[in-house]
């Protein structure tokens, strides 16, 4: 069975710019959710779709943005782009809003965005 | 507010020892527990979790946690260490009541290196 699959693996866009990645959850599961991991740190909770509504958002500016397709596919997008953007992107899904049987996470390879 | 502290940057054990990694934990109510593992520019594996139950919860490749309520504690264990375990070590918590269902907050990570 596929995982969760994310796109690009690796993007390099310089200040300013807008960049769109792109999450395909594990088959079955209707939530996805997005982290930031900065290099040397854990990752922080971004956001989280469930049946295409946002269900939490964390502490980051309105730059970022995401949605949730029928498909329950999900994409991020980070506008005005800051050097300190630079980061892996984790997408993670789950059976529904409270996670798997016990709450775990199923995380995605992420993608990792430079700025530069 | 929920928070997780790692204590120990990275941990260095030889294989065939046993090995801890420690996690200490800040939330309100019952929380639920999870290690996560993460090799070199990949995303994040589960190991195990505790929601309710017996203390002693164990996970993937012979690794187990003990939950300790009172010392709000609960560290990873493996009673013998292998080379491919070396690896960057996550423990997250989510807290009950949280209105985000799957928002985990994440400690800072510990690096194990095991050693012939």
């Amino acid at each position: 069975d596929a995982g969760v699959t994310q796109s690009p693996t690796h993007l390099i866009k310089t200040r300013g710019q807008q960049v769109t990645l792109r999450c395909s959850p594990i088959s079955g599961h209707k939530s996805v959710s997005w982290y930031q991991q900065v290099l040397g740190q854990g990752p922080q909770f971004i956001f989280q779709y469930y049946e295409k509504e946002e269900r939490g958002r964390g502490n980051f500016p309105d730059r970022f943005s995401a949605r949730q397709f029928p498909n329950y596919s999900s994409e991020l997008n980070v506008n005005a782009l800051l050097l300190g953007d630079s980061a892996l992107y984790l997408c993670a899904s789950s059976p529904g809003l409270a996670g798997g049987l016990g709450g775990e996470l199923f995380f995605g390879e992420g993608s990792r965005l430079t700025v530069l | 507010a929920q928070s997780v502290a790692q204590p120990e940057d990275q941990v260095n054990v030889a294989e065939g020892n046993p090995l801890t990694v420690k996690c200490t934990y800040s939330v309100s109510g019952n929380p639920y527990l999870f290690w996560y593992v993460q090799y070199p520019n990949r995303g994040l594996q589960f190991l195990l979790k505790y929601i309710t139950g017996d203390n002693l919860v164990k996970g993937s490749y012979g690794f187990e946690a003990e939950f300790n309520k009172s010392q709000t504690s609960f560290h990873l264990k493996k009673p013998s260490a292998l080379v491919s375990d070396s690896a960057l070590y996550f423990c997250a918590v989510r807290g009950l009541n949280t209105g985000t269902a799957s928002k985990l907050t994440f400690g800072t990570g510990t690096r194990l290196q095991v050693t012939l």
